[in-house]
């Protein structure tokens, strides 16, 4: 089974402090995602990574970065956080070429106050 | 643009009823869609796509190119189905770019 882990299942910070937040998957996939659900929006998609070192925009990429070193590793980063960032953060990874579906993590819920 | 719409919020039907959960996609090429589930305090999980044409959990749905539509059917509903549900759709020729979700349906089993 494709397992999809995150560094926190919940996650308190302040208002301007640089959060991190973590994602590994462990079976060889060549993409990765980031996503945001909050209540009546979906999932909204924050950034994606094709390849290690690679990354594109997404639907809501204001106010977050990420980083990809290692193909198992991606980063989700909130260089200063804001209180509308407070959610759920979920990521995805899939195999890539012909295959399109996406296995997702438990997701990190983030309060930021 | 590609776009997936699922216009009920919430939807609330006794055990025992029939479930009718609604798709609709925009894409000019041809897709391929999915529907996720979420369960209460699980993750995201997928719940059936329309390739492989199963049936999950008695979940059924077909593709309907000419009114562009996916909905998620299941004769009789029970409880443990109250969860949220996402139709997904991708619709690309490559494997390496996102899936586009709808905003998701919420479905209540009351019993």
């Amino acid at each position: 089974d494709v397992k999809v882990t995150q560094s926190s299942r919940y996650l308190v910070k302040r208002t301007g402090e640089k959060v991190f937040l973590e994602c590994v998957q462990d079976m060889d996939h060549e993409n990765m995602f980031w996503y945001r659900q909050d209540p009546g929006l979906g999932l909204r998609l924050i950034y994606f990574s094709y390849d290690v070192k690679m990354k594109e925009k997404g639907d809501i990429p204001e106010g977050y970065s990420v980083s990809r070193e290692k193909k198992e590793r991606f980063s989700l980063i909130l260089e200063s956080a804001s209180t509308n960032q407070t959610s759920m953060y979920l990521c995805a990874s899939s195999l890539g070429g012909d295959s399109y579906e996406q296995y997702f993590g438990p997701g990190t819920r983030l309060t930021v106050t | 643009a590609q776009r997936v719409t699922q216009p009920e919020k919430l939807l609330s039907v006794f055990k025992g009823a029939p479930v009718e959960l609604k798709c609709n996609y925009s894409y000019s090429g041809s897709p391929e869609l999915f529907w996720y589930v979420q369960y209460s305090r699980q993750r995201l999980q997928l719940l059936l796509r329309h390739i492989s044409r199963e049936s999950i959990k008695g979940f059924t749905a077909d593709l309907n190119k000419g009114e562009t539509s996916f909905h998620l059917k299941k004769p009789f509903a029970q409880e443990e189905d109250s969860a949220m549900y996402y139709c997904a759709l991708s619709g690309t020729d490559s494997g390496n770019t996102p899936l586009v979700f709808g905003k998701g349906t919420r479905l209540s089993v009351i019993a």
